[in-house]
């Protein structure tokens, strides 16, 4: 069946470095990709999509390129601030069913 | 415009009892999904539904049940409540292009957080 699997965390950088959380998915025909995030106490918010190969999704300094040859979808920011700490959650969506890899705690630290 | 409004954001129960969570989606989407977010299993679909009719469902006991009303609002009932079924319960809603299904942009709500005593 479908499935994505996210690198685990917690990741913890310090404000300004650059961030890669690493995705990669497995699901049968061409699915559309997602990245969610959930910051403490609330739902989950879209950060981006891609809905074919070699979109590129990109959002508040966030951006993530949909490979089919490496079935990856890896989420990318050039300098983390404080404020982008949270759990991010990579997705794919075919039929309208989100499938959600296990989430990656990041912490920036000031 | 209103997001995705979900009741109550908390509640606690115990073993046995049964609970029902509401969902009003964005004015105009008439798809309705419900997910169920633990710390052992992370994010698991439930159901969705579309014009009342539920459309796809996930891997759960029939204790989980939902419905939809002509408003697009949706309720889920969890019957006779388990230990394990303490969780946060999300509800999102999308518009639902024929066009392209899988591009459909899922809104979620703040979600309702069910503690099983």
């Amino acid at each position: 069946g479908d499935s994505v699997t996210q690198m685990e965390g917690p990741v913890t950088l310090s404000e300004e470095a650059f961030l890669t959380i690493n995705c990669t998915y497995t699901a049968t025909g061409y699915p559309s990709l997602f990245w969610y995030v959930q910051y403490p106490g609330e739902g989950l918010q879209l950060l981006l999509k891609a809905t074919k190969a070699d979109d590129k999704g990109s959002n508040k300094g966030f951006e993530a390129t949909y490979r089919k040859e490496t079935t990856s979808f890896h989420l990318e920011k050039g300098s983390v601030q404080v404020s982008d700490s949270a759990v991010y959650f990579c997705a794919l969506n075919y039929g309208n069913k989100l499938v959600f890899g296990a989430g990656t705690i990041l912490r920036v630290k000031s | 415009k209103a997001g995705v409004t979900q009741t109550p954001r908390y509640l606690i129960k115990t073993r046995g009892q049964q609970v029902t969570l509401s969902c009003s989606p964005i004015s105009g989407h008439r798809s309705v999904s419900w997910y169920q977010q633990t710390p052992g299993q992370g994010l698991q679909f439930l159901f969705e539904y579309f014009s009342e009719t539920q459309r796809n469902k996930g891997n759960f006991p029939g204790r989980f049940s939902g419905r939809q009303f002509s408003n697009s609002r949706s309720e889920m009932n969890v019957s006779t409540l388990e230990l394990g079924d303490s969780a946060l319960y999300l509800c999102a809603s999308s518009l639902l292009s024929q066009d392209s299904p899988g591009a459909n942009v899922l809104t979620f709500g703040a979600g309702s957080r069910l503690t099983v005593l």
